[in-house]
């Protein structure tokens, strides 16, 4: 298995708090994604990374921010978080474009 | 929105039987994979197709792509209980982008 671990791996929060999670890797892969997975809507993209300190947005990026200060490590954040950013969060690294993504055993976060 | 679509939504099938899924994206890409998630767990990288090739087998697995009609097929011979999970197609990245985007997945069920 890739070695990428996600924490945590639960967590809940109350409305209007800020929210950290964090991807760490042990594979020096350039690449780094954040998906979100909710019923219906399959595995969205929320942020992504291409090197240290390039993210770029996805298609469901309002309401996160994520940095990337060294290859291992990719953070999420949730500025203030909302009933509706209540999901599973996943990471995922792949080491270039052309080949697959690992994934992480994902987050579960709940907003009260 | 979502890049692939795959089709059926769920399908429940007898061990033994083939369990094939298909996958429609929009637009032009470099590779097209496919993935399972157990409940509750990450996803599981199962094969790549490139964009240049038709057909792909792994073990039980056989991917086809047909690039003109923008699809992708998943077949399962001899299905397993332990098959039961949901697939998702992921079209990878092409040039200028660094975004897998997965599609809403088909639930597959396996009866013993």
């Amino acid at each position: 298995d890739a070695g990428i671990t996600q924490s945590p791996r639960h967590k809940v929060t109350e409305t209007g708090t800020p929210v950290t999670l964090r991807c760490h890797q042990t594979e020096n892969h350039r690449y780094m994604y954040w998906y979100r997975q909710d019923p219906g809507h399959g595995l969205r993209l929320i942020h992504y990374s291409y090197g240290v300190k390039d993210t770029d947005k996805g298609e469901v990026s309002d309401g996160y921010s994520v940095s990337r200060s060294k290859t291992e490590d990719f953070l999420l954040t949730l500025e203030s978080a909302t009933s509706s950013q209540t999901s599973v969060y996943f990471c995922a690294i792949s080491a270039d474009r052309s080949t697959e993504a690992f994934f992480g055993q994902g987050t579960r976060l709940t907003v009260v | 929105s979502q890049q692939g679509e795959e089709d059926p939504q769920a399908l429940s099938i007898q061990e033994g039987e083939n369990a094939t899924m298909n996958c429609s994206y929009k637009t032009s890409i470099n590779n097209l994979q496919w993935y399972r998630q157990n409940s509750g767990r990450g996803l599981v990288h199962l094969i790549l197709i490139r964009s240049n090739e038709r057909e792909k087998h792994s073990g039980r697995l056989r991917v086809t792509l047909d690039t003109s009609k923008k699809s992708s097929s998943l077949l399962i011979t001899a299905s397993r209980a332990a098959d039961t999970a949901s697939y998702f197609c992921a079209t990878g990245p092409t040039s200028g982008t660094y975004k897998y985007i997965f599609g809403t997945g088909t639930r597959l069920k396996v009866l013993a």
